[in-house]
């Protein structure tokens, strides 16, 4: 198993472009999310989805955007990208295993915004 | 303010000592707390994960959670230099699946 995947590792964008990090599982996980990481923040959440077709937004989804029309794939799109936009940006998948979720996730992409 | 609580460090500890990690939360309704190790530019991988109050421990890792108080602790022993890394609690309410809260994370050096 790959686990938890995302293309590409590094990305420079331009203040105003658009771009889709992907993000792929091969777990058969019914739950994916994205998260962005920065210094002294933590993670946040950006979207999360909990099956094919369902979406719903996280702590922080203003400027991205997110569609799951398959169970393994969870692309999180840029719609026009902003040097607040600069972080890390994790995929995570889940299993649920009665009341209890546990969290893979993916390497991350490194995303600056000039 | 967040809900979850985390000192970033850096925790400098000499190889072989017990290093100490705390958390404390705001969630009265945070019922599983978890720990994540995050090596530098890779992501977190989950290390351990308890429900409710009590104690945990795997290996030379433990972790606690105190309700009471609202604190989250993991203590690792024998401490080695592969344990430097940052460590992530994280909890969540029982069936809200997208409501994790993560700390900010604390780096961990440890020296040879």
């Amino acid at each position: 198993n790959a686990g938890v995947t995302q293309t590409p590792k590094f990305q420079v964008l331009k203040t105003g472009q658009s771009m889709t990090l992907q993000c792929a599982q091969d777990m058969n996980h019914e739950y994916m999310s994205w998260y962005r990481q920065d210094p002294g923040m933590g993670l946040r959440l950006i979207h999360y989805s909990v099956g094919a077709g369902i979406t719903d937004q996280g702590e922080v989804p203003n400027g991205y955007n997110v569609s799951r029309s398959t169970t393994e794939d969870f692309p999180l799109r840029l719609l026009s990208a902003a040097p607040s936009q600069t972080s890390v940006y994790f995929c995570a998948s889940s299993y649920r295993l009665q009341s209890s979720y546990e969290q893979y996730f993916g390497p991350g992409t490194r995303l600056t915004v000039t | 303010q967040k809900e979850v609580e985390q000192d970033p460090g850096p925790l400098s500890v000499p190889e072989g000592a017990i290093v100490s990690l705390n958390c404390t939360y705001s969630n009265s309704a945070f019922q599983y707390f978890m720990w994540y190790r995050q090596y530098s530019r890779k992501g977190p991988e989950l290390l351990m994960y308890t429900y409710s109050s009590g104690n945990k421990e795997d290996g030379r890792f433990t972790a606690q959670v105190d309700k009471s108080s609202k604190y989250i602790s993991l203590f690792i022993r024998d401490s080695q230099p592969s344990d430097s890394a940052t460590y992530l609690c994280a909890s969540y309410e029982t069936d809200s699946w997208g409501k994790f809260q993560f700390g900010a994370g604390t780096q961990v050096v440890v020296t040879p």
